[in-house]
Order: structure tokens, then sequence, then C-alpha cells
């Protein structure tokens, strides 16, 4: 089975502090997604990549930065914490990369994150 | 741009029950349409997807949907809902553009009565 694994369920942070989310899938996709989930809003998207070191921006990548070193590793920055970015962060994964991608999503647990 | 509606934010049904959940979708071209499910405390999960063929999809648990071009929409259906279906579903359409961006609905919640 495909997993994917976002390293911490819960952190309260401050605002201000800079926040490191991290995810890893152990199933060889080129793709991986970073989305927000606020109630009554659904997923949003904030970056993906499809590739080692390539980025792209989603819907509302205002307030964060992505990287990804590995293949397998995708992480979500927040340089800045503010109180607007307390919210539950999914990562997510699926094969195929650019142009060949079947859609299909596979995700993590989750992340929630409160900003005080 | 790509969007999804999904009309109803929470619905109640009793256990045994049939479900309809709604969904209707804006693209430019056939969609890739998907519903996922989401427990709480966690992430989400497929549930089915329609790329194209048959236009009503099985999907695990018992689910099913049908693609109806004509409607714009990709209604998930369950024939008889357990307990255990209490959850909330999101409908998704994509991916867009080459990319590989998935645009999804505001989810519906689902609260299952004895």
């Amino acid at each position: 089975d495909v997993k994917v694994t976002q390293s911490s369920r819960y952190l309260v942070k401050r605002t201000g502090e800079k926040v490191f989310l991290e995810c890893v899938q152990d199933m060889d996709h080129e793709n991986m997604f970073w989305y927000r989930q606020d109630p009554g809003l659904g997923l949003r998207l904030i970056y993906f990549s499809y590739d080692v070191k390539m980025k792209e921006k989603g819907d509302i990548p205002e307030g964060y930065s992505v990287s990804r070193e590995k293949k397998e590793r995708f992480s979500l920055i927040l340089e800045s914490a503010s109180t607007n970015q307390t919210s539950m962060y999914l990562c997510a994964s699926n094969s195929g990369g650019r142009g060949r991608n079947t859609g299909e999503l596979f995700f993590g647990e989750g992340s929630r994150l409160t900003v005080l | 741009a790509q969007s999804v509606t999904q009309p109803d934010i929470h619905i109640t049904v009793s256990e045994g029950a049939s479900l309809e959940l709604r969904c209707n979708y804006s693209y430019g071209a056939t969609p890739y349409l998907f519903w996922y499910v989401q427990s709480p405390g966690q992430g989400l999960q497929l549930l089915l997807k329609y790329f194209s063929g048959d236009t009503l999809v099985q999907g695990i648990k018992g689910f099913e949907a049908e693609f109806k071009r004509s409607q714009s929409s990709f209604n998930l259906r369950k024939p008889s809902v357990h307990w255990s279906d209490a959850a909330e579903y999101f409908c998704a359409v994509g991916p867009s553009g080459g990319y590989q961006k998935v645009t999804f609905g505001t989810g519906t919640k689902l609260q299952v009565i004895p």
C-alpha cells in the first residue's frame, strides 16, 4: 500500500515562528502536493511539485514556500507563521509525472497547526 | 478554470436508508472525476473515480457514482447506509492544463442516525 507520512500530527506555534511541515512518501511517486483544509472551504492547493527541485504555485501560495530536495520528501515552510495559517495541512502524492498523471491522490493523515 | 460545487454542506440519513450526495463540476473538456471520503482525524481516501467509458462507476464500501455530462454532475450513491459511513465526502475534478492540479469541492458531512 502507498504510504504518505506527515511527521507531525499536531503542532502549536507562536506568531512569527518559522514552521516546517514534513511529508514523506514511500511509493516513488513523481508528484507531491500540499493542501490546506478549512471548514466550509474544502481543500485548497498551496503548492505542488512534479520533480525533485521543481515546484509550482497552487491557488493559495502566499505566506508559504516548499522544498523538494529528494523525490520522496516534500516540505512545506511557513517563514513567519500567522494566526490565519491555523489550519489542517494535508500532503498528497501520485504517480505519472507531468502530463501522465491519473489524478488519483494518496493522502497523509494531516498536520493540524495552531498558531497563537 | 475548473470548479466543483457540492450544494449540501450537511446531510443526515437513517441507518439502512439510501444516500445520494450531489456534485456538479465545471470543466472545459472531459473531466477526470473523483469522490474521496475523510473519516474524523484522518486523511482522504479514494472511494471511486471516473476517467472514461461506462458512466456508472463502482467504488469501495458499496458506493457508486454516475457521470452525467448533460447535467455536469457526478452524484455519489449508496443503497443502504451503515453507521460507519458517517464521514465527510469530497468530490473532485482534474487534472487540468497538463499539470497535476485536482480541484476539490467544499465537502458534504454525512451524519447517520440509528
